[in-house]
């Protein structure tokens, strides 16, 4: 079993509508999750970083972390073509370190 | 701007040819990371410096190796590039501060012919 599972998409959704993604992962070590973005030919880019269980709310974007069914999830509102990018989530035990991903979802905002 | 750079872009090889692929960065951070990734596949973490301490992934092979002369620059070195080495490399930065995150650069894209 891989470290943390995140299905790959792609995901189309209509300009407007909420965009879902999640991500599973097996070390009940891990503490620090993060949601990193990247569009074509580009490096990742934070962002949202969370400690431990609960929800962090950044503008568009909220990201939920429920340590106990290891599972965290992205929630993107009223998804913009501009949000069209593959979305990373990323954990580590020990804060932004040593960085386990998963494959990235690819999402495609349809004007 | 402050940032992580990467020469080249775009790098095509051949099989067995050494190639180096370099990283600088201005943000005057402690840590350095190579990353490799490839297509619809999670960034997979190769080795990272703490300042001039290397750290070496268990399942790196020993075809990558790592330079890091100066706080600001760090090359990774592919010995002998097998096809299967064909990936995006990325260079992250970090300054060491766990709360911090990891600046990525854009990467460099290695074709192996």
């Amino acid at each position: 079993q891989k470290e943390v599972e995140q299905d790959p998409g792609p995901l189309s959704v209509p300009e407007g509508a909420i965009v879902s993604l999640n991500c599973t992962y097996s070390n009940s070590a891990f503490q620090y999750f993060m949601w990193y973005r990247q569009y074509s030919r580009k490096g990742p880019e934070l962002l949202m970083y969370t400690y431990s269980s609960g929800n962090k709310e950044d503008g568009r974007f909220t990201a939920q972390v429920d340590k106990s069914s290891k599972y965290i999830s992205l929630f993107i509102r009223d998804s913009q073509p501009s949000d069209s990018a593959t979305y990373l989530c990323a954990m580590s035990p020990y804060g932004n370190n040593r960085l386990a991903f998963g494959k990235g979802n690819q999402v495609v905002v349809i004007p | 701007d402050a940032m992580v750079i990467q020469n080249p872009r775009y790098q095509v090889t051949q099989f067995g040819k050494p190639v180096t692929l370099s990283c600088s960065q201005t943000l005057n951070h402690n840590v350095m990371y190579w990353y490799q990734q490839k297509s619809s596949q999670a960034p997979k973490l190769l080795f990272h410096y703490y300042d001039k301490d290397f750290n070496n992934e268990a399942d790196t092979p020993d075809n990558f190796q790592s330079r890091r002369p100066n706080t600001s620059f760090c090359f990774l070195d592919i010995r002998s590039p097998g096809l299967g080495d064909a990936a995006m490399y990325l260079c992250a930065t970090s300054s060491g501060d766990p709360e911090e995150t990891q600046y990525f650069g854009p990467g460099t894209r290695l074709l192996v012919l």
